[in-house]
């Protein structure tokens, strides 16, 4: 119940595109939902995050969309570029300190 | 600000020996948190820490396994003996409520 899946593995997304980033969790205790990004040889850093009192969250061309009853929430990525390719993790945790990741998604914007 | 700051940056040691990594959290911040990251396992919590005290260690793998933060600006990890499946990268985050801010990572290769 402590799982977070995450998916695809793996994306590949023309630059100008728009990527697409699904995390599933079953623990409805969870509260706090934040997206890290890592680029190879660096720790992940947050990117975005949300609360489940609100079902979008937007800041820059990245947005978090939650489906609380679904228990889904997803990262999308408008117009993607070269330098937004890396891993994405998506994580959940109750009160933000104990969190969960998922397996990542190694994302590469083509050019 | 420098970050978080972890050494050593790289470790290779022989099975059996001593290995201890290192991390200097943010000023300020009062919660430190050990990860692990491998290929099949991903980003894994080990142990955090909230005002120097140890919160939650269940993610520790096996007693060879402990922690310490003797202030609010060290702590280290400690592997004794260590063996090859110990073989990762190894982060150090700190955070102030939240957000978690990571480390560059220790990479240990245990032969």
């Amino acid at each position: 119940q402590q799982q977070v899946k995450q998916s695809p593995q793996s994306l590949i997304v023309q630059k100008g595109g728009i990527s697409i980033i699904n995390c599933a969790y079953e623990n409805t205790a969870f509260d706090y939902f934040p997206w890290y990004q890592q680029f190879p040889g660096k720790g992940p850093a947050l990117l975005i995050a949300i609360r489940p009192d609100v079902s979008e969250k937007k800041e820059g061309r990245f947005t978090i969309s939650f489906n609380k009853s679904a228990k889904q929430f997803s990262l999308h990525i408008m117009d993607s570029q070269p330098g937004d390719s890396a891993t994405y993790f998506c994580a959940a945790s109750k009160g933000a300190q104990k969190l969960v990741f998922g397996q990542g998604t190694r994302l590469t914007i083509n050019p | 600000d420098a970050g978080v700051i972890q050494s050593p940056r790289h470790e290779v040691t022989e099975m059996g020996q001593e290995v201890t990594l290192r991390c200097k959290p943010i000023s300020g911040h009062n919660s430190l948190f050990w990860y692990r990251q491998t290929m099949m396992r991903g980003l894994e919590l080990l142990i955090y820490f909230n005002n120097n005290v140890p919160i939650d260690d269940s993610g520790m793998p096996e007693d060879r396994f402990s922690a310490k933060m003797p202030n609010a600006s060290f702590s280290t990890l400690k592997i004794q003996p260590s063996e090859p499946r110990d073989s990762a990268v190894y982060f150090c985050a700190s955070s102030p409520a939240n957000e978690q801010f990571f480390g560059p990572g220790t990479r240990l290769t245990v032969l």
